[in-house]
Formats: C-alpha cells, sequence, structure tokens
C-alpha cells in the first residue's frame, strides 16, 4: 500500500526557514515524480513544486511564488522526499502536501500524504 | 501559464440527484493531462479522474468526466451523502494549475 506521510511543519518567523519531510512507503521514490502541493487556510490548491527521477535529469520545477526561495529534494537511499523552504513570508502559511506523479494513474497526483500545517507569523 | 476556472462556486443538491461541475480552461489543453479531485473538510485531496474521462481506482461508476480543448465536465449521476464535498480540476504540465473549487453542498 502506498503511504506518504509529511512531518517538520510548525511556526516559523517571517523570513526564516523550514524542512518538510515525506517518508514514503509501498514503492521507492527513486521510480517516482514527487511533487508538493499547498492549501492556505480556507482557500483553494496550488502547486509548489515537482522533483523527477534521475532517469528524467532529476531535476525540480517550481511554481513562480516559491521559485528562488524553496527546494526539493530527495534521499532515494531513504525513500525521504523535503521540502526546504526559505526567506519564509507570511503568506507561505498553508498545509503542504506530498504527492506522487503519475505512479499509478499518468499525468496527474495519484497518491496524496496527509499534509503538515506551516504557518509563518512573527 | 493556463488559467483554470471552475463553476459553479457552489452547487446546492439533494442526494440521487445529479451534478455537473465544469471546468474552462484559458486555451486549448491535452486531455490526457487533465485531472479531477475530490477533497473533503480536514482531509486531503483525492485523485477521481484522470486523463479527462478515466477514473482512478476505486472510484465509483458515479463520477464520470468528459470533455476536450478548453471546456471539461465532472458529472455525479446520483449523489450519495459521502459525495458532497469540493471538488477541483487540474492542469498536468511544466507548471501544474488548479481551478478554484467546486463545493457541492446538501439543499
Amino acid at each position: 500500500e502506498v503511504q506518504l506521510v509529511e512531518s517538520g511543519g510548525g511556526l516559523a518567523k517571517p523570513g526564516g526557514s523550514l524542512r518538510l519531510s515525506c517518508v514514503a512507503s509501498g514503492f521507492s521514490v527513486s521510480h517516482a515524480w514527487m511533487s508538493w502541493v499547498r492549501q492556505a487556510p480556507g482557500k483553494g490548491l496550488e502547486w509548489v513544486g515537482r522533483t523527477k527521477v534521475k532517469s528524467d535529469g532529476g531535476t525540480s520545477e517550481y511554481g513562480a511564488p516559491v521559485k528562488g526561495r524553496f527546494t526539493i529534494s530527495r534521499d532515494d537511499s531513504k525513500n525521504i522526499v523535503y521540502l526546504q523552504m526559505n526567506s519564509l513570508k507570511t503568506e507561505d502559511t498553508a498545509v503542504y502536501y506530498c504527492t506522487t506523479e503519475g505512479l499509478a494513474s499518468l499525468a496527474c497526483l495519484d497518491y496524496w500524504g496527509q499534509g503538515t500545517l506551516v504557518t509563518v507569523s512573527s | 501559464e493556463i488559467v483554470l476556472t471552475q463553476s459553479p462556486g457552489t452547487l446546492s443538491l439533494s442526494p440521487g440527484e445529479r451534478a455537473t461541475l465544469s471546468c474552462r480552461a484559458s486555451q486549448s489543453v491535452i486531455s490526457t493531462y487533465f485531472a479531477w479531485y475530490q477533497q473533503k473538510p480536514g482531509q486531503a485531496p483525492r485523485l477521481l479522474i484522470y486523463g479527462a474521462s478515466s477514473r482512478a481506482t476505486g472510484i465509483p461508476d458515479r463520477f464520470s468526466g468528459s470533455g476536450s480543448g478548453t471546456e471539461f465536465t465532472l458529472t455525479i449521476s446520483r449523489l450519495e451523502p459521502e459525495d458532497f464535498a469540493v471538488y477541483y480540476c487540474q492542469h498536468y504540465g511544466t507548471s501544474d494549475t488548479f481551478g478554484q473549487g467546486t463545493k457541492v453542498e446538501i439543499k
């Protein structure tokens, strides 16, 4: 069974940093494109970024609001994906979800974690 | 960047009724890269439909997706109590985008 468990959320100050982790089980992240999606309180879904597998270049892509501040990485040996968030802004406050991309169904976000809440406030 | 606009914002229906949700893209998209998700309060979103019309694993056949180009539709043939939720459309691409959501509420 595919499972994704996020952790690392909490309270951070504007300008600060946090690192989120997504522990995967039931599959190998080395074989999967992985994405992060966020949802601000009471709002809709916003794609944050993705990391591709090594065979597809191993590169990452990001949405405009976080480009240059957030970095997605992976540790294939531990089956973990990370989201490093720097220069945090109050508008980064959201629940952050880790997802698989196209693991079982083509071109979509097919498995989701339960999410971890990040609050950016002074 | 492709912008997705969902309508209506809220749909008030009774159990057993048919629900029709729309999603319009700002430019033509390839159907392969179009999906629908369901989100219930306090839960993570769940994939319903991918490739515009293929049901994800375990999704009941009362859910169906259709459309092409710039117009896509999610239909719930007969609403069950557990179907009252928020539904999002998504375009999968270099930069994924989501619609703003349609809330299906009990009338």
